[in-house]
């Protein structure tokens, strides 16, 4: 079946710093591939998410490229602030069906 | 345009109660979903619905029951709540398109605590 494995967190950065969550994924055929963001008292929101082999998504500064060959995408962000303070998931869609599997979660705090 | 709603936001039951969380969404989608939400387990599906009358099990449906209500409504039934079930749940829902595939969007979360 489908599986997401994230890096272990929690991840604490400085402001300004370079972040980098890891994403691998087992399925077959052709995932969808997404990250979704948690803000402390909300529900998950997209985001971004790519759809096809060597596809980047990007969304407020946040980039992950899908990569079919180490079945990975991983989530960047050159310069990490204050508000990107939250848990991001990792999730797939297979092509059977528009079900999402999601990794563990990564929780991440910038401090100032 | 109110998205995904969720009711009630916060609840505590004993052993053996029973209760409904209820789920609505706005946006003419087809498909809902039901997750529950565990420290380091990330979200694990318990029920979706692909369209309006239909109903399937996801993950871990095991002490859980679903309702398709119309377009707009799923609920989420525990008939005998136990501790098991003390967790955040999130109800979603999707167009579940060709051309918006998968992207699901979600309610604020029901945060339920059995004693």
């Amino acid at each position: 079946g489908n599986s997401v494995t994230q890096m272990e967190g929690p991840v604490t950065l400085s402001e300004e710093a370079f972040l980098t969550i890891n994403c691998t994924y087992t399925a077959t055929g052709y995932p969808s591939l997404f990250w979704y963001v948690q803000y402390p008292g909300e529900g998950l929101q997209l985001l971004l998410k790519a759809t096809k082999a060597d596809d980047k998504g990007s969304n407020k500064g946040f980039e992950a490229t899908y990569r079919k060959e180490t079945t990975s995408f991983h989530l960047e962000k050159g310069s990490v602030q204050v508000s990107d303070s939250a848990v991001y998931f990792c999730a797939l869609s297979g092509t059977s069906g528009s079900r999402l599997t999601f990794g563990e979660g990564t929780q991440l705090t910038v401090n100032p | 345009n109110a998205g995904v709603t969720q009711t009630p936001k916060f609840q505590v039951l004993k052993t053996g109660q029973s209760m409904t969380l209820q789920c609505a969404q706005d946006m003419n989608h087809n498909s809902m979903y039901w997750y529950r939400q565990d420290p380091g387990m990330g979200l694990r599906l318990i029920y979706y619905s692909a369209s309006e009358g239909t109903t399937d099990k996801g993950e871990v449906p095991n002490g859980y029951n679903v309702s398709r209500l119309n377009k707009r409504e799923f609920s989420l039934r525990l008939e005998s709540a136990a501790p098991s079930q003390t967790s955040v749940y999130f109800c979603a829902s999707s167009e579940a398109t060709p051309q918006s595939r998968e992207t699901q969007y979600f309610g604020p979360g029901t945060r339920l605590l059995v004693l």
